[in-house]
């Protein structure tokens, strides 16, 4: 099944902060975040495994409730540069697909 | 180093006709997933490939296939194409067997006209 992603869409200032949320109905083994710009490829942000451990981009930060099978992201102080589409993407245990959310558009104005 | 190329970048097909992508992971990944992705229904899920195996195989028809040659590269094919099969296609390669984060590629723009 495919995650849910809440917001939609945001807007922020340039400085404000941002958390986008990521909910899946199954036990999860790890969960992936990725942003895309406009015509442009996702880009891998970060990667919570199952059992606390946590891979990427050293200006994010994640948290995974394993129990809930959610997950939040974070962006602080926000730059224009942050700017695209938030995507989540859950893996599921046993030989499992990943498979991404319907986004979050964050735009970043000045 | 190189990241994950795809080719053509762009492609204009007619109906009825039949299409063959190809994707380059990065160097020594094994994993090899394609997704579609279209501004109604997001990224979904094609295959995924792993050491020349298809391990998963995503809700399309069967007239979506592909393969993974024993270098990783790997194909993608979509026969009598039609309208609905308009997307970016793109592939993602990754180290690990699991739990790792995806590379994708720039994409393949398919216009079916």
């Amino acid at each position: 099944q495919q995650p849910v992603q809440s917001p939609q869409a945001v807007i922020l200032r340039e400085g404000e902060d941002a958390v986008i949320n990521c909910s899946s109905s199954k036990a999860l083994y790890s969960v992936h975040w990725y942003r895309q710009k406009h015509g442009e490829a996702p880009v891998f942000l970060m990667i919570l495994l199952k059992g606390g451990e946590q891979k990427g981009h050293e200006k994010i930060s994640a948290s995974f409730n394993e129990k809930k099978q959610q997950s939040s992201l974070y962006l602080t102080a926000s730059q224009l540069s942050y700017s695209g589409t938030y995507f989540c993407g859950t893996e599921g245990f046993g030989n499992e697909k990943l498979t991404f959310g319907t986004g979050t558009r964050l735009t970043i104005i000045p | 180093k190189a990241g994950v190329t795809q080719t053509p970048r762009y492609l204009i097909k007619t109906r009825g006709q039949q299409v063959t992508l190809s994707c380059s992971p990065i160097s020594g990944h094994r994993s090899v997933s394609w997704y579609q992705q279209t501004p109604g229904q997001g990224l979904q899920f094609l295959f995924e490939y792993f050491s020349e195996t298809q391990r998963n195989k995503g809700n399309f028809p069967g007239r979506f296939s592909g393969r993974q040659f024993s270098n990783s590269r790997s194909e993608m094919n979509v026969s009598t194409l039609e309208l609905g099969d308009s997307a970016l296609y793109l592939c993602a390669s990754s180290l690990e067997d699991r739990g790792g984060g995806y590379t994708f590629g720039s994409g393949t723009r398919l216009t079916v006209v």
